[in-house]
């Protein structure tokens, strides 16, 4: 089944220690994203990758980190979290001239 | 710059179309798409259209893009319970993988 995938889904955290979010997809697809989504706000985009070894700040890039050293996986990192980090990411893979983007189910991270 | 606008809130009747607007700001879109988010899930794409296109129908969704106004708007006719959830619109501005979405628009449908 054609899918992205994250985990984990749910975390509680507190301030300074470190997390990954991971993200895989199974469909070859060259871009993917992270983004978060808050209540009024929509969803912005953090870090988006147009293959492997290339990646690119979105919008709202501070505090976070990613690397795609492999076409299917684009993990997104916090190397030390912070409560206004708390929020419902979503990792998304696209492809070809649409970008029509498939997300992932989301991961609701919670930083105390 | 790059907004996309979206009412906050929508509420219809079991049976009765639904329209849902969005404005944006960059006109040099290409695509512009609409999303479903269903409560604890994530994004599933609706439909999409071309920046050169006025209109697109896909069984009960029409969707209609006035450029010259910058205005999106989806319509789903025949709205069903199932139809509640949250609708985003998104355009491609051009760069890679580069989505702007809108802030969501909440459909509650009522019988």
């Amino acid at each position: 089944e054609a899918q992205v995938t994250q985990n984990p889904r749910y975390l509680i955290t507190v301030t300074g220690k470190k997390l990954t979010v991971t993200c895989s997809q199974n469909m070859n697809h060259e871009y993917m994203s992270w983004y978060r989504q808050d209540p009024g706000l929509g969803l912005r985009q953090i870090y988006y990758s147009m293959n492997v070894e290339v990646t690119d700040k979105g919008d709202v890039p501070e505090g976070y980190k990613v690397s795609r050293k492999e076409k299917r996986n684009f993990p997104l990192i916090l190397e030390s979290p912070s409560p206004n980090q708390t929020s419902l990411y979503f990792c998304a893979s696209s492809f070809g001239r649409t970008r029509e983007q498939y997300f992932g189910p989301g991961t609701r991270l919670t930083v105390t | 710059g790059e907004d996309v606008e979206q009412s906050l809130f929508l509420s219809v009747r079991e049976g009765d179309s639904s329209v849902i607007n969005c404005t944006y700001t960059d006109s040099s879109s290409t695509y512009l798409y609409w999303y479903k988010q269903e409560p604890g899930a994530g994004l599933q794409l609706l439909t999409y259209i071309f920046s050169n296109m006025d209109m697109k129908q896909d069984q009960r969704l029409t969707v209609l893009l006035n450029k010259k106004d910058k205005h999106l708007s989806l319509r789903i006719a025949d709205t069903q319970t199932g139809d509640s959830a949250i609708y985003f619109c998104a355009e491609n501005t051009g760069t890679a993988s580069k989505l702007t979405f809108g802030t969501g628009t909440r459909l509650q449908v009522t019988l």
